[in-house]
């Protein structure tokens, strides 16, 4: 097993560029998440999906958008990007909210 | 608000050298905490699961202990390989149980 993977691994934007980050899983988990990674400031929760089909916002959500492509598949789309998005991005999976998270390698972004 | 606070934020230790990491948290009614490792340059990767005061877990030179207020992960006679941060999280309050991170330690060994 996969676990759970994420690409690209590495990223340079500019300004206004748009990307979507892919992430899957193979362990048949309900949940999934992104989070992003700043020095200083920990893990914090972009978007979240309890199940397949259903979306909520996380704690940073603004300039950003998700998708539950299915099952296995949570995407993540910056559509205009900012610098102040420059981070790594993990996303993670369990089976369910409460349970243990599983975390793919990362996500490094750069936008200039 | 759900908090979770780890400290401290960094410890330097030589090989041998045994210590603690701290993570307090507020929440109401505990519905478990986690302790992840993170090497650098990889995501978070699951230590402990802790659900109730008086747990204790073990794995390799790390034992990790809950109270109702905090958490400890002790690590006994650290070496090099240890070198990672060090990361607890606790369902939040409402609804979604969605984890709330601390932080995280940095911790060093030095040979």
């Amino acid at each position: 097993n996969a676990g759970v993977t994420q690409t690209p691994k590495f990223q340079v934007l500019k300004t206004g560029q748009s990307m979507t980050l892919q992430c899957a899983q193979d362990m048949n988990h309900n949940s999934m998440y992104w989070y992003r990674q700043d020095p200083g400031m920990g893990l914090r929760l972009i978007y979240y999906s309890a199940s397949e089909g259903t979306t909520d916002k996380g704690e940073v959500p603004n300039g950003y958008n998700v998708s539950r492509l299915n099952k296995r598949e949570f995407s993540l789309r910056l559509e205009s990007a900012a610098p102040s998005q420059t981070s790594v991005y993990f996303c993670a999976s369990s089976s369910g909210s409460r349970e243990t998270q599983y975390f793919g390698p990362g996500t490094r972004l750069l936008v200039l | 608000e759900d908090q979770v606070t780890q400290s401290p934020e960094a410890l330097r230790l030589q090989e041998g050298e045994s210590s603690s990491l701290n993570c307090s948290y507020t929440v109401s009614g505990l519905r478990g905490l986690f302790w992840y490792r993170q090497d650098p340059g990889k995501g978070p990767e699951f230590l402990f699961t802790l659900y109730s005061a008086g747990e204790e877990k073990e794995k390799e030179r790390l034992k990790a202990t809950l109270t109702k207020k905090e958490s400890f992960l002790h690590i006994t006679a650290p070496k090099p390989e240890d070198s990672a941060t060090y990361l607890c999280a606790v369902p939040s309050s409402g609804g979604s149980y969605i984890p709330t991170f601390g932080r995280g330690t940095s911790l060093i060994v030095h040979p």
